[in-house]
């Protein structure tokens, strides 16, 4: 099946320092890539979307400046942390979306971010 | 924002009993309905879906109930197992047309704890 991989799995950085997180379809191509934070033993919320070869939408309350997402192509989209702070520690995973795939049907294994 | 309320924060049910889990929502233009399963440290898996023009759909021992007039769903799994103890998370998303294609919110989560 579809497989959603995402890289690193984990990651320490120093604060004021900027991180990259890869999310990648394997075997099919994702026009959307949806992007989600998920802090310890919460929900997850809904960052920003990303179409390939456009800018990505952010929801209320993101800071675009400091989470930079690209969706070069139709298989790779990555979020850099900029300036990373402690309360930036969290879970981030990907998702993939878009036609003909079913709604949140691909989810990556998630990047857990520690910023010290 | 539109909530998706999820009802109980916590669960435990013993091996072989049924787990029931509910959720409510306000968007009555939203017309999909999954149910995702965490494990810690993991990305969440899409379990079961449903579409609001049926009101029940049976998976293996995941059953999702949905009532349209009350705006609820729910997720109940037959014959619970150790092996289901994960945390549970309802969510809805506009899959037809709009700028919000395939962008899903989240309910609050529900861990279940399954006792051998």
């Amino acid at each position: 099946g579809a497989v959603v991989s995402q890289h690193p799995s984990w990651v320490i950085c120093k604060s004021g320092t900027s991180v990259k997180i890869e999310c990648r379809s394997l075997d099919f191509q994702a026009t959307t890539m949806f992007w989600y934070r998920q802090f310890p033993k919460q929900s997850l919320m809904l960052m920003a979307t990303s179409n390939e070869g456009s800018k990505a939408t952010y929801e209320q309350g993101v800071e675009k400046d400091k989470f930079l997402i690209n969706h070069a192509s139709l298989t790779l989209s990555t979020l850099t942390v900029t300036s990373a702070h402690p309360e930036d520690s969290s879970f981030y995973i990907c998702s993939a979306g878009g036609l003909p795939l079913r709604v949140g049907q691909y989810f990556g294994p998630g990047t857990r971010l520690t910023v010290t | 924002q539109q909530q998706v309320k999820q009802s109980p924060q916590s669960l435990i049910v013993q091996k072989g009993g049924i787990s029931i889990i509910n959720c409510a929502y306000e968007n009555t233009a939203f017309d999909y309905f999954p149910w995702y399963q965490q494990f810690p440290g993991k990305g969440p898996a899409l379990l079961i879906a449903i579409r609001p023009d049926v009101s029940e759909k049976k998976e293996g021992r995941f059953t999702i109930s949905f009532n349209k007039s009350a705006k609820q769903f729910s997720l109940h799994i037959m014959d619970s197992q150790p092996g289901d103890s994960a945390t549970y998370f309802c969510a809805d998303a506009l899959n037809a047309g709009g700028t919000s294609y395939g962008k899903l919110t989240f309910g609050q989560g529900t861990i279940l704890t399954v006792h051998p």
